[in-house]
């Protein structure tokens, strides 16, 4: 069964550092999501992509926070400075759905960051 | 609008029922459910799409009440399978989802 794979799993960072994360959808999907999820809340998202194309980055703190999708398929996301209440996990999710649609959403094992 | 879900814990004997609901102040296209177990990622259990229908899955239900922008999970018979967390997420005129809190089930022995 196709899965969204990220990595890593788990990431720990002192404040101020830079750190990544990596998504790859489900082959085919062509929207990809990034989730944060707090401990004991529901995931929020940071952005969404269709192809290569941000659709909503409303969320996304974009004074340290970046992420992009550049062939259309694996995605990044990026923090500089990381700041301690960044810690969380943060999700990746794809779904097949066209531009407009909600689809079903196919999440990743997540990244658990942890900021000291 | 972050939609609201109720209860926020629920404790179990395995068997028995429970009925897990959600609510928005906001008209809705669908509600989707999704459960997570402790470490892990969201697992999808079903979409409700504007029509008040009601779908199944083993066990598991949910109905969508579109008037009152309201779903409903139901467990029956529940098993030790059932634990972690349920999230329920709404679309609106947003076209994105926006996830409850969510609902917390133990169940027990």
């Amino acid at each position: 069964e196709a899965e969204v794979a990220q990595s890593p799993r788990y990431k720990i960072t002192e404040k101020s550092q830079a750190v990544a994360f990596w998504c790859d959808p489900i082959s085919g999907h062509a929207t990809l999501y990034w989730y944060r999820q707090i401990l004991g809340q529901g995931p929020e998202l940071l952005v969404q992509f269709q192809d290569e194309s941000v659709v909503d980055d409303s969320q996304l703190p974009k004074d340290r926070f970046s992420a992009e999708r550049l062939k259309g398929v694996d995605s990044t996301l990026k923090i500089q400075p990381a700041e301690l209440g960044d810690s969380a996990m943060y999700l990746c999710a794809s779904s097949s759905g066209l531009a407009g649609e909600v689809d079903t959403q196919y999440f990743g094992p997540g990244t658990r960051l942890t900021v000291l | 609008q972050q939609p609201v879900q109720s209860p926020q814990a629920v404790i179990l004997r395995e068997g028995e029922d429970a009925v897990i609901n959600c609510s928005s102040s906001k008209a809705l296209y669908s509600v989707h459910w999704y459960r997570q177990k402790h470490g892990e990622a969201p697992v999808f259990l079903m979409i409700l799409l504007k029509g008040g229908e009601q779908k199944g899955h083993e066990k598991i239900s949910a109905s969508f009440n579109e008037k009152k922008q309201q779903s409903s999970l139901y467990l029956t018979a529940s098993q030790l399978s059932y634990s972690g967390t349920y999230f329920c997420g709404t679309v609106s005129s947003a076209s994105k989802i926006i996830f409850g809190s969510g609902t917390r089930l133990s169940i027990r022995p």
